[in-house]
């Protein structure tokens, strides 16, 4: 059973699309996470809502929009995508604030 | 501010090898320590934590101390295999209303047969 679930695992879109990623838990857990890695591994919070509401909101530009219809899930939504989007991006997600985070297999966003 | 610093990669060693990553934190309050591995094209695993002051983890042969009075949190494996190549990443975590893991630039380990 997969813990926690992103679509897609590969996304490869050009400059100026808007793109969706999607990530699901059913580990019952409250918070949930989004982070980006750059290519040199460097890891980066960059958003985190729990029960729904945003609890984190790192500085990162505002054409990236979180949402969580539910508990479960919680979904990364792109506008105008630039070459310095490309990365991969992590969700992740965790009983409370503050408990151990659990990781999906990540995305890898490649802007072309 | 919160931070981790860890040893600059790659590491390069022979199987059965004993290993050694190092990692120093700093941190308002008393965190909670990890390291995380991640293997090629996955996610981010937990390999163990230590919640206070000397706790030991420890998971698959590897462990590491928190030793608050050295603030390092370092990573340790007597013998490693070629199976344990990954990205290591030290993380820390200070409880708030909203806490948040602050990763380390992560190491990377390649195990030679």
């Amino acid at each position: 059973d997969t813990a926690v679930s992103q679509t897609p695992k590969y996304l490869v879109t050009q400059m100026g699309n808007d793109k969706s990623i999607k990530c699901e838990q059913n580990l019952g857990h409250d918070t949930m996470y989004w982070y980006k890695q750059d290519s040199k591994k460097f890891l980066k919070i960059m958003f985190s809502y729990n029960n729904k509401e945003l609890i984190i909101n790192e500085t990162v530009p505002n054409r990236f929009s979180p949402k969580s219809p539910d508990k479960a899930h919680l979904n990364l939504h792109i506008n105008s995508l630039e070459l310095g989007d490309s990365a991969v991006y992590f969700c992740a997600s965790s009983q409370v604030p503050s408990g151990e985070q659990y990781f999906g297999p990540g995305t890898r966003l490649t802007v072309t | 501010g919160n931070s981790v610093t860890q040893m600059e990669g790659p590491v390069t060693l022979s199987e059965e090898a004993f290993l050694t990553i190092n990692c120093t934190y700093t941190a308002t309050g008393y965190p909670s320590l990890f390291w995380y591995v991640q293997y090629p094209g996955e996610g981010l695993q937990l390999l163990l934590k230590a919640t206070k002051a000397d706790d030991k983890g420890s998971n698959k042969g590897f462990e590491a101390t928190y030793r608050k009075e050295t603030t390092s949190f370092h990573l340790e494996k007597g013998s490693v295999q070629v199976s344990d190549s990954a990205v290591y990443f030290c993380a820390l975590l200070v409880r708030s209303s909203a806490s948040k893991i602050i990763f380390g630039s992560g190491t990377r380990l390649s195990i030679r047969p």
